[in-house]
């Protein structure tokens, strides 16, 4: 069974441009997250979707942020304009909407470095 | 608000020894614990996870041991191995919309 696919692996952007992540989650998975991770901290949730459908973008700064889903399966993040600050790990996972089982399934992540 | 807590955040273990990593909430919804390991450039894999209707879980050296009372959980790795090296972080998940919340990671070290 294939992983989490994400792309680029490595980014690197001057403050105030722009830049787009991807992902791909396992087949079948319904329920896909993107987080951040700073450096030395856990992962912290950006934004939840269900099929294609957002449950949770409480933590998303949407003033710079922004996902979508389209069709369910892919979604892209995107910030716009970047800060020194979202320099971090970008991670996406995925799971089945399942109730007794839960686990998520983690991507190798996209590291950006914003300078 | 840091919904779960984890300490310490580095452990230095000589090999063959026990690694115990603790962790604790506050959110009464949370209905799932899992564990998950990270090597340096790897996203998280899990480890091991519990349910809060059971006490330990046990697979191969790793155990949780879950007290709901006092809302806290652990991680024993028993026989640690240099390969054990890593980060580890505990997380709970609320039952109110599949959300999953991470500790703050604790940096393994076993040490040959």
């Amino acid at each position: 069974e294939a992983g989490v696919a994400q792309s680029p692996r490595y980014k690197i952007i001057e403050k105030r441009q722009s830049v787009a992540f991807w992902c791909n989650p396992i087949s079948g998975h319904a329920t896909l997250y993107w987080y951040q991770q700073i450096l030395g901290q856990g992962p912290k949730l950006l934004i939840q979707f269900q099929n294609n459908g957002v449950v949770d973008d409480s933590q998303l700064p949407k003033d710079r942020f922004s996902a979508e889903r389209l069709k369910g399966v892919d979604s892209t993040l995107k910030i716009q304009p970047a800060k020194l600050e979202d320099s971090a790990v970008y991670l996406c996972a995925s799971s089945l909407k399942v109730i007794l089982t839960g686990e998520q399934y983690f991507g190798p992540g996209t590291r950006l470095t914003v300078t | 608000q840091q919904q779960v807590k984890q300490s310490p955040q580095s452990l230095i273990v000589q090999k063959g020894g026990i690694s115990i990593i603790n962790c604790a909430y506050e959110n009464t919804a949370f209905d799932y614990f899992p564990w998950y390991q990270q090597f340096p450039g790897k996203g998280p894999a899990l480890l091991i996870a519990i349910r809060p209707d059971v006490s330990e879980k046990k697979e191969g050296r790793f155990t949780i041991s879950f007290n709901k009372s006092a809302k806290q959980f652990s991680l024993h790795i028993m026989d640690s191995q240099p390969g054990d090296s890593a980060t580890y972080f505990c997380a709970a998940r609320a039952n109110t919309g599949n959300q999953f919340y991470f500790g703050t990671g604790t940096s393994l070290t076993v040490i040959p």
